[in-house]
């Protein structure tokens, strides 16, 4: 079974500031799909950004980037410029690529992000 | 908005009853997922259908049932419920339900028992 964990509960930074979101997993499979969902109080899950395992790459998405390290199977979040909008709960989560296991997200227990004015 | 559409939004009932969430997917989107969050258990995958049919599950429990109906909306069916039960339900959908797509989320059914 694959496992995503957060191990920082709670993060704060300052507005403008960046902050850097940590996530490992662990899977034994080499066809799979990383996330960040955000979680503002509304509660609404919000998709920050996606990569794929098989892309060296890492995915951007404006202000906020990951840095997949595929062999520590590290999937960290980096937000940039961070702004007050940004305060929320953070997931990271892990989806396998083929197979029954389609749309399966395994989600971590997720950071709240605090941004300060 | 995501499109995702969930109701109710808040549920209050008792131990021992039976309550049906329902999801109205993005329009277009064949897929549609079922998850739970609770303070205990976090955010859990309950159940997958993609075109009125079962394709994955998850750590859902025998009391709990779901269906995907012809027109894509989705109902999940709670019964015999316990003060355990009380989380917030998430629906999802996507287009083909892969790894390619991109799943959004509902605002969420809150339900509480009591």
């Amino acid at each position: 079974a694959q496992t995503v964990t957060q191990s920082q509960p709670e993060m704060s930074v300052q507005e403008a500031e960046t902050v850097t979101l940590s996530c490992t997993y662990d899977t034994s499979e080499n066809n799979y799909y990383l996330f960040w969902y955000k979680q503002p109080p509304s509660r609404q899950m919000i998709l920050v950004i996606r990569q794929e395992a098989y892309k060296q790459q890492n995915a951007t998405e404006n202000r906020f980037s990951v840095n997949f390290q595929k062999a520590a199977k590290s999937f960290s979040l980096k937000i940039s410029d961070s702004q007050l909008g940004d305060t929320a709960m953070y997931f990271c989560a892990f989806m396998l690529g083929g197979g029954t296991s389609y749309g399966k997200l395994t989600f971590g227990q997720g950071t709240i992000l605090t941004v300060h004015p | 908005d995501s499109g995702v559409t969930q109701t109710p939004k808040h549920l209050i009932t008792a131990t021992g009853q039976r309550v049906t969430l329902r999801c109205s997917p993005r329009s277009g989107d064949l897929s549609v997922y079922w998850y739970q969050q609770s303070l205990d258990q976090g955010l859990q995958f309950l159940i997958q259908y993609y075109n009125g049919e079962e394709r994955a599950k998850g750590n859902i429990l025998e009391r709990f049932s779901a269906q995907q109906f012809p027109d894509l909306h989705s109902e999940l069916n709670l019964s015999s419920l316990e003060l355990g039960d009380s989380a917030l339900y998430f629906c999802a959908s996507s287009v083909l339900g892969t790894g390619l797509d991109t799943i959004y989320f509902g605002e969420g059914s809150w339900l509480t028992v009591v």
